[in-house]
């Protein structure tokens, strides 16, 4: 089955700085990829996605990069904010059913 | 978010005992998956359903039994539960064939005594 690696576990940015995410997944058949952020205590909450088809995605201060060929991708997040602290969620999808495989997460904390 | 919900939020129950989890989406999506978070392993799937009386097992079923008699609804049952099934769980809903973006519940915070 699909198996999706998530880096880093923890990560410690500067408001106003960049942050990046990288997840590498296994399954070549995986065509769908999202993001997902999950503030203590709530639900995780999809905030941008990617198809095999594309590339790159962008959304206002988040973009997503997809490598087909080595099988990763990248959430970047730029000018952070403090209220971009949170748990971040990388996924892939294999199959036409959507069941997802999620990475184990990343904590990000946004210092001011 | 509003269109899938989630009961009881939180529950306490004793090892062996049978608890029933609820999932309700009024968005009438085909797809509904349940999931656990622990710390440490992010989200995985225990069980997924296409449709009504379509289901299929996730990644860790054992122990949990779902049904599908209505496409609203997608309740998970822990037929004994055990410590080990202290999590929170996560319903989340789909809309289109193949892959489509999924959309959560506030999920059940579950502990087993």
């Amino acid at each position: 089955g699909e198996n999706v690696e998530q880096h880093p576990s923890t990560l410690s940015v500067q408001e106003g700085d960049s942050a990046v995410i990288k997840c590498t997944y296994s399954d070549s058949a995986s065509n769908y990829f999202p993001w997902y952020k999950q503030e203590l205590g709530k639900r995780p909450q999809l905030i941008i996605d990617i198809r095999s088809n594309v590339g790159e995605k962008k959304d206002q201060r988040i973009a997503v990069t997809l490598n087909k060929t080595a099988k990763h991708f990248s959430l970047h997040i730029t000018e952070t904010q403090p209220e971009d602290s949170a748990v971040y969620f990388c996924a892939a999808s294999p199959d036409s059913w959507g069941k997802l495989q999620f990475g184990a997460g990343t904590q990000v904390v946004v210092t001011p | 978010d509003a269109g899938i919900t989630q009961s009881p939020r939180y529950k306490i129950t004793e090892t062996g005992r049978q608890v029933t989890l609820m999932c309700h989406q009024t968005w009438s999506h085909s797809y509904m998956f349940w999931y656990r978070q622990d710390l440490g392993h992010g989200l995985r799937l225990i069980y997924y359903s296409a449709a009504a009386d379509i289901t299929d097992k996730g990644e860790v079923p054992d122990g949990y039994v779902v049904s599908r008699s209505k496409t609203e609804n997608f309740p998970l049952t822990l037929e004994s539960a055990t410590r080990s099934q202290t999590s929170v769980y996560f319903c989340a809903s789909s809309g289109g064939q193949g892959a489509h973006e999924q959309y959560f519940g506030p999920g059940t915070r579950l502990t087993v005594t």
